[in-house]
């Protein structure tokens, strides 16, 4: 069956340092990879998707993401965190065969301190 | 363009009674989901509809859950009778097509059962 697993629960940085937030999916084939966010209050924002070619995807608000087929893995990244960006992150795949059924992970908190 | 549009944004009902929520995807949006989102976890997909058929709702609780979409626009999910896991955010989505298609959320129902 499918998973995706996010190892942190709870992460907290630094206004300005950098950010990685971890995802892992188990699934037999390569499958679309996505990154979504939720603010306090509101609906899930798409952040940025994978489907094939390059494995480093950009994304918007400065984020980007990097599939790494041999460990399973499609990580987060951004250089320089604001204080914008706390807030609730989630990966989810769907499976390659078109049907875009989302499974999600069980989501990061990002804390941002001054 | 106008998002999907979700109502009402909050609910609190008494265990056994029912509730139904709204939906209206993005105009032209022909797939339309319903995630359940438990405090602490990621969304879970209840149900998908292609147009007004349904594609998939193997993880619709049909003895309680119901939903449709009357002419392939807006839809309606129902809850009756409410039990206390019940309570969770309940997310609309909707996406163009199928396959490699984004899922644009809306901001969700969170919804009380005491």
């Amino acid at each position: 069956a499918q998973s995706v697993t996010q190892p942190d629960i709870h992460i907290t940085v630094s206004e300005g340092a950098s950010l990685e937030l971890r995802c892992n999916y188990s699934y037999g084939a390569t499958p679309y990879l996505f990154w979504y966010v939720q603010s306090p209050g509101q609906g899930l924002q798409l952040l940025l998707k994978y489907f094939s070619g390059d494995t480093l995807v950009q994304g918007i608000k400065g984020f980007e993401a990097e599939f790494k087929r041999s460990q399973s893995s499609f990580n987060l990244r951004k250089p320089s965190v604001h204080w914008s960006d706390a807030a609730e992150y989630f990966c989810a795949v769907a499976p390659w065969t078109g049907a875009n059924n989302l499974f999600f992970g069980t989501g990061t908190r990002l804390t941002v301190i001054p | 363009e106008a998002g999907v549009a979700q109502s009402p944004r909050y609910k609190i009902i008494e265990k056994r009674q029912s509730v139904a929520f709204w939906c209206n995807p993005i105009s032209g949006h022909a797939t339309l989901y319903w995630y359940q989102q438990i405090l602490g976890q990621g969304p879970k997909l209840l149900i998908q509809f292609q147009n007004n058929g349904v594609v998939d709702d193997s993880q619709l609780p049909k003895d309680r859950f119901s939903a449709e979409r009357l002419k392939g626009v807006d839809s309606t999910l129902k809850i009756q009778p409410a039990k206390l896991e019940d309570s969770a955010v309940y997310l609309c989505a909707s996406s163009f097509r199928t396959s490699e298609e984004t899922q644009y959320f809306g901001p969700g129902t969170r919804l009380l059962v005491l």
